[in-house]
């Protein structure tokens, strides 16, 4: 059984552009949080969903950030028209809707140049 | 709302010594305690975690860590580290009842291990 699986695991976007970060939970895991480390500091929750449902985006900026897992595909943060303050690491996180326990992926390094 | 406060950013240690590492919390709920590590660019490891029972509890590579409610800490422990275990340690928790379980993490504690 395949771990979480994010890709890119790094990528680079100039001022203005979008990102688009992807999560492909574990097999059978239906839950997927995401959460952003920002240089120096711990991870912060930004959502959490469900198939086709956002069940607590409490921690997502209000603006250009957006998240998605659709019923087929992988589950999907976008960020547009991106600022240098969106530079960090941002981890997915999946369970099965039995476990409260959360398998983390590796992360992808957004870079805003 | 939950709040995790981790008492030392740095912890440099000789390989073999002992190290602890202090977590506190504050809470309203109940809540589940975690300890994950995080290895240079990589994600995050679960090294043990509290739900109920025991407040002393054992997980992966020879950690252990002990809860105690009247100080609401979390303590890690590890009684003789090696060069592999740096890394950076994050305590986390979430509510025990509800039903999103997400995930509140302190700023986290790097672990130095020398020769």
């Amino acid at each position: 059984n395949a771990g979480v699986m994010q890709n890119p695991r790094h990528l680079v976007r100039r001022r203005g552009q979008e990102a688009r970060l992807r999560c492909s939970p574990m097999k059978g895991h239906s839950h997927v949080y995401w959460y952003r480390q920002l240089p120096e500091e711990g991870l912060k929750f930004m959502v959490y969903l469900q198939k086709e449902n956002i069940i607590d985006e409490s921690g997502m900026p209000k603006e250009r950030f957006s998240a998605e897992f659709p019923k087929e595909g992988p589950s999907i943060l976008r960020i547009q028209q991106v600022v240098r303050g969106d530079s960090a690491a941002y981890f997915c996180a999946s369970r099965t809707g039995e476990s409260y326990e959360q398998y983390f992926g590796p992360g992808t390094r957004l870079t805003v140049t | 709302a939950q709040s995790v406060t981790q008492l030392d950013s740095q912890v440099p240690v000789f390989e073999e010594a002992p190290v602890e590492l202090r977590c506190n919390y504050s809470s309203s709920v109940s809540v589940y305690l975690f300890w994950y590590v995080q290895y240079p660019n990589q994600g995050l490891q679960l090294l043990l975690k509290y739900l109920s029972g025991s407040t002393l509890v054992k997980g992966i590579n020879g950690f252990e860590a002990e809860f105690n409610k009247s100080q609401t800490s979390f303590h890690l422990r590890k009684p003789s580290v090696h060069i592999s275990d740096t890394a950076e340690y994050f305590c986390a928790v979430s509510p025990s009842r509800s039903n999103d379980y997400k995930l509140s993490f302190g700023a986290g504690t790097t672990v130095t291990v020398r020769a």
